[in-house]
């Protein structure tokens, strides 16, 4: 099972602000580790949406923003839109299992 | 443009092997670093194995620790992960993706290829 929790599904209307929330331990995001965020359209490979917290890579709209604090990270989505409706999961290292690359349960955002 | 084509999915029987392929084009293969990423239908992200472009360093979830192995052909420019003693529970999406990033901070998955499916079944 995944060391890091999200909640399984967050939804808004277009145009509202929503934050999915990625809850870890001192293993993890708490020992200092970077959080990412992926995002999952459905039938396709996941993408990376924010690297190292709170960073976007070329071409992410800046309507996606990312922040960590303590043992917990957020992805915040401003101005939804339809086409942000996808999964999206955090994903961080664990240094407490064999060093592992771990990734949160997933969140469903959907747009009402 | 930074390419990754996986291949070699299909459905086995438990206990049987399988090897997928992972054609990289687009970068400089060795001064990379290549994974596995898996998902199971309908479930989430687990990542599975990790291996240098030069082929030196690799890592290994827990869970495939001694079935699988990841391996590299630099002339090839493509990634392998041959899967031994497959089981039930490793059905799913087989990804390859590159790292980005650096070790201190903790490395993301950066450039994905479409994945290729495993199923065991009898």
């Amino acid at each position: 099972q995944s060391v890091l929790t999200q909640p399984p599904s967050v939804s808004g209307a277009p145009g509202q602000r929503v934050t999915i929330s990625c809850t870890g331990s001192s293993s993890n995001i708490g020992a200092g580790y970077a959080v990412h965020w992926y995002q999952q359209l459905p039938g396709t490979a996941p993408k990376l949406l924010i690297s190292d917290n709170d960073n976007r890579p070329s071409g992410v709209p800046d309507r996606f923003s990312g922040s960590k604090s303590g043992t917990s990270a957020s992805l915040a989505i401003t101005g939804l839109q339809a086409e942000d409706e996808a999964d999206y999961y955090c994903q961080c290292f664990d240094r407490s299992l064999s060093g592992s690359y771990v990734f949160g349960t997933g969140t469903k955002v959907s747009v009402l | 443009e930074v390419q990754l084509v996986e291949s070699g999915g299909g459905l086995v029987e438990p206990g049987e092997s399988l090897r997928l392929s992972c054609a990289a084009s687009g970068f400089t293969f060795r001064t990379h670093t290549f994974n596995w990423v898996r998902q199971a239908p309908g479930k989430g992200l687990e990542w599975v194995a990790s291996i240098s472009g030069d082929g030196i360093y690799f890592y290994y979830a827990d869970s495939v620790k001694g079935r699988f192995t990841i391996s590299t052909d630099n002339a090839k420019v493509s990634v392998y992960l041959q899967m031994n003693s497959l089981r039930a529970d490793d059905t799913a999406m087989y990804y390859c993706a590159t790292w980005g990033g650096d070790s201190k901070k903790g490395y993301y998955f950066d450039n994905w290829g479409p994945g290729t499916l495993v199923t065991v079944s009898s």
